[in-house]
């Protein structure tokens, strides 16, 4: 089925140790986007990539890192979790003029 | 305050009853806006997708603009139990024409039978 496509869908890390969340549309669209969702805090915007090639800060950038390898893939990388990074991860992509695809989420537990 | 407001709720409803979910932001240069519905534990996913002022259907829903009060609404007819899902309000084109949307927070919404 066409969409969006994140691995893992759950994770528990230790304080310290690093992992890559993975994203992958099919879609063909130009943009895709990090976003973490909290209870009580909405979706938060970590990273974004306007194209291939780019990639630009959200709002909550800090602990994060990312890596767009192709116009498919966009990967989000926590390089040292921490217990305030325990959150759920949506990847998401956008053709320009249209509506957010999301993924079905990354659960995420830093202990 | 935030750019975007949204009522978290819960709203709680009887089956067949009409909805109304709502947002108001306070930044005009907002041209484009969307309604996602979120069930727990999934990803959103684009309910609506509208430009301008005024009504826009489709089936069951209807989102309806007022640019002049930054207010926008979903109305849900005939609510169904399997409508019971959070419903986020996101706005385009804000300041400096930036086109990262705005979230709001979510309303949940409950219908029960």
């Amino acid at each position: 089925n066409a969409g969006v496509t994140q691995t893992p869908k759950f994770q528990v890390l230790k304080t310290g140790q690093s992992m890559t969340l993975q994203c992958a549309q099919d879609m063909n669209h130009n943009s895709m986007y990090w976003y973490r969702q909290d209870p009580g805090m909405g979706l938060r915007l970590i990273y974004y990539s306007a194209s291939e090639g780019t990639t630009d800060k959200g709002e909550v950038p800090n602990g994060y890192n990312v890596s767009r390898l192709n116009k498919r893939e966009f990967s989000l990388r926590l390089e040292s979790a921490a217990p305030s990074q325990t959150s759920v991860y949506f990847c998401a992509s956008r053709t320009a003029g249209g509506g957010y695809t999301f993924g079905s989420g990354t659960r995420l537990t830093v202990v | 305050q935030k750019e975007v407001e949204q009522d978290p709720g819960p709203l709680s409803v009887p089956e067949g009853a009409i909805v109304s979910l709502n947002c108001t932001y306070s930044n005009s240069a907002f041209q484009y806006f969307m309604w996602y519905r979120q069930y727990s534990r999934k990803g959103p996913e684009l309910l609506m997708y509208t430009y301008s002022s005024g009504n826009k259907e489709d089936g069951r829903f209807t989102a309806q603009v007022d640019k002049s009060s930054k207010y926008i609404s979903l109305f849900i007819r005939d609510s169904q139990p399997s409508d019971s899902a959070t419903y986020l309000c996101a706005l385009l084109g804000g300041s400096g024409g930036s086109y990262i949307p705005t979230f709001g927070r979510g309303t949940s919404l409950i219908v029960h039978p």
